[in-house]
């Protein structure tokens, strides 16, 4: 069975970094595009960034540019997003979404990992 | 790519049929996809491809169309349906766009 499980969110201030983990299980990780989709309270979907299977290419969303680097390690299953230069409105839940093989839907998601910018 | 979902909100009963449209800002083929997400958890995968359900998903989910007009259908709305449906494209970039979501709650 696909599980996909976030972590390392919190409550962090503004200017701060924060690093998401997001370990993945019952498929073959290194083989499928993973991406970072996240979600301000009461808000819609925003995706952030993307990275292939094998690192040969990496998007961001512009509003994380600069700010937030993708990385994956295929041989621990995980992916990661490293967060700096954190804002208020970074604050959201963050999800980490697998990529349909065949496809560029989001098939699997993780139950997400609350990220809080305050002071 | 802008998509924009319609109507934002909606109330309705079970056993309803519901509809809801998703308008791209030009044309898309058929790279559409529909999630649906209670409150808490995260989206699920409903519809790929504009038309073709994802595993385990019931059939009275259907979608429709291409180009820059898309549906999703419920055809007899059941409790646990009661949730936010997002569509979304995917292209070179930015590789995922979501609409703007609709809520579907009880009458």
């Amino acid at each position: 069975e696909v599980h996909l499980v976030e972590s390392g969110g919190g409550l962090v201030k503004p200017g701060g970094s924060l690093r998401l983990s997001c370990a993945a299980s019952g498929f073959t990780f290194s083989t499928y595009t993973m991406n970072w989709v996240r979600q301000a309270p009461g808000k819609g979907l925003e995706w952030l960034s993307s990275i292939s299977s094998t690192n040969s290419y990496i998007y961001y969303t512009d509003s994380v540019k600069g700010r937030f680097t993708i990385s994956r390690d295929n041989a621990k299953n995980s992916l990661y997003l490293q967060m700096n230069s954190l804002r208020a409105e970074d604050t959201a839940v963050y999800y980490c979404a697998r990529e349909r093989d065949g496809g560029a839907e989001g098939d699997y998601w993780g139950q997400g990992t609350l990220v809080t910018v305050s002071s | 790519i802008q998509l924009t979902q319609s109507p934002s909100s909606l109330s309705a009963s079970v056993g309803d049929r519901v509809t809801i449209t998703c308008r791209a800002s030009q044309g898309i083929s058929s790279y559409l996809a529909w999630y649906q997400q209670k409150p808490g958890n995260a989206p699920k995968l409903l519809i790929y491809a504009a038309s073709t359900l994802h595993s385990g998903v019931p059939s009275r989910f259907s979608g429709s169309g291409s180009g820059t007009h898309f549906t999703l259908t419920i055809s007899s709305l059941q409790p646990e349906d009661f949730a936010t449906y997002y569509c979304q494209q995917f292209g070179s970039y930015p590789p995922w766009t979501f609409g703007q979501g609709t809520k579907v709650e009880i009458k």
